[in-house]
């Protein structure tokens, strides 16, 4: 089992839709929780943190879910511009250090 | 625009050739990262530089080997790569390493890379 795990999709939704992902992570000592987006040949770029208490940022809602080990993204009133893949990131401590591990993705299109 | 620069954007190179990727950040950040991206596919780990120490290195090969001159740059110095090391390869940086940080990460553009 990866230690983090994303559905690919793709997801196809219509302009002004809401959708929501889910990004699950199998190791309890996970610390840290981010949502990246990355476009077609362009780098990750961050979207969000993930709070315990879940947080807002527009039409983006995260949350964070300890007990079942999930995090998800929520993202409200779907603009053409939302077309990308959607990347969580999961920290945990490791050896003295943060290990990074990067879920494969979900791929979400958003269609006129 | 991204606070993490790489250079070159685009890079085509013969199985023989030495080259450098560079990536430059003043964010003040103390840990930088280089990962390797195929498509469709999400970045892999390669090194990382705590404090201009090579901290992590996720077993890669000798023909890739980085170098950290100070703490705002980044290199990676590339010699007798195959075509299956042609990808994407991003920069990235972080405020610290620590164990118990929960900083995220800041992505360069990323150096398109193409082995001939």
């Amino acid at each position: 089992r990866k230690e983090v795990e994303q559905d690919p999709g793709p997801f196809n939704v219509p302009e002004g839709a809401t959708v929501a992902f889910n990004c699950t992570y199998s190791n309890s000592a996970s610390q840290s929780f981010f949502w990246y987006r990355q476009d077609c040949r362009k780098e990750p770029k961050l979207l969000m943190s993930v709070y315990s208490s879940g947080n807002e940022d527009g039409r983006f809602t995260a949350q964070l879910n300890r007990a079942s080990q999930y995090i998800s993204l929520l993202i409200r009133d779907s603009k053409l511009s939302d077309s990308a893949t959607y990347l969580c990131v999961v920290n945990r401590p490791s050896g003295g250090y943060q290990k990074v591990t990067f879920g494969t993705g979900t791929k979400l299109q958003v269609i006129p | 625009d991204t606070e993490v620069t790489q250079t070159p954007k685009h890079l085509v190179m013969g199985m023989t050739n030495k080259k450098s990727l560079k990536c430059e950040q003043h964010m003040g950040h103390r840990a930088m990262y280089w990962y390797k991206q195929k498509a469709k596919k999400p970045p892999e780990l390669m090194f990382v530089y705590s404090y201009e120490k090579l901290s992590i290195n996720e077993s890669v090969p000798s023909r890739f080997s980085p170098e950290c001159p100070n703490s705002s740059l980044l290199n990676l110095h590339l010699h007798a790569l195959q075509p299956e090391d042609s990808a994407l390869y991003l920069c990235a940086s972080s405020q610290v390493l620590r164990e118990w940080s929960n900083q995220p990460q800041h992505f360069g553009d990323g150096t398109r890379l193409s082995i001939l």
